[in-house]
């Protein structure tokens, strides 16, 4: 598994843009970049995930720089509902074996009212 | 209706003693998975089950026993309890998704924060 370096914690206004980096330089060619993250007392959720381009859904985008060795997560205007701790987790895959999620110690995300 | 589905959520037992927790997930999903996460919020892995069948076993100690009766269903059954396994405990699961490139999406349950006295 890839490893990753994440901010320990982050600290954003209510209502404004979110950037969370991750960096992966030791990611393979095949490695999905996938976020999740983790609201205080719940399961993991899924955010985002993408392989070369940025992708953006209904939650957030992704922007995935062009060696694939960072990426960042844009929350584009954060909520109270926002604060959890984010992980940002590159995945291989193989033949149903190794469909895990490797999690890190994820940055922790404050939004200040 | 909740997608993945733990009972129950907490769970306090003493020493020694033998204990279950169920899950079930209604997304219709092959794959189901406990992940462990200790006092110091670390989330690990511990098993993996694709179409009832054990496919990763993260060295997680013979105590610990899963079970899927069925694909909806991954049931974990640890005996002898000791004071290191109080953790919360998270089963998850996932489909393949093959349109667009080859990867997946989990969905977590809410957990079962066990703790033993």
């Amino acid at each position: 598994d890839a490893k990753t370096t994440q901010p320990n914690s982050m600290e954003s206004n209510e209502e404004e843009p979110v950037h969370l980096p991750c960096n992966h330089s030791t990611i393979s060619g095949t490695d999905y970049i996938h976020w999740y993250r983790q609201l205080p007392s719940q399961g993991p959720e899924y955010v985002i995930h993408g392989l070369t381009s940025n992708v953006n859904n209904r939650m957030a985008s992704l922007a995935i720089a062009e060696d694939r060795k960072s990426s960042t997560l844009i929350l584009h205007r954060a909520t109270l509902r926002d604060a959890a701790v984010y992980y940002c987790i590159p995945r291989g895959w193989g033949n149903f074996g190794n469909e895990k999620l490797t999690f890190g110690t994820g940055t922790r995300l404050t939004i200040i009212p | 209706d909740t997608a993945v589905s733990q009972t129950p959520k907490y769970l306090v037992t003493q020493m020694g003693n033998d204990k279950s927790i169920k899950c079930e997930q209604n997304l219709g999903h092959d794959t189901m998975y406990w992940y462990k996460q200790d006092s110091k919020k670390f989330l690990k892995i511990m098993f993996s089950y694709n179409n009832k069948e054990l496919i990763i076993n993260e060295t997680v100690p013979n105590r610990f026993s899963p079970k899927s009766p069925d694909k909806a269903h991954l049931n974990l059954h640890i005996n002898s309890l000791e004071l290191g396994d109080s953790a919360v405990y998270f089963c998850a699961s996932s489909q393949v998704e093959t349109s667009g490139g080859y990867t997946d999406t989990q969905y977590f349950g809410p957990g079962t924060r066990l703790t033993v006295l």
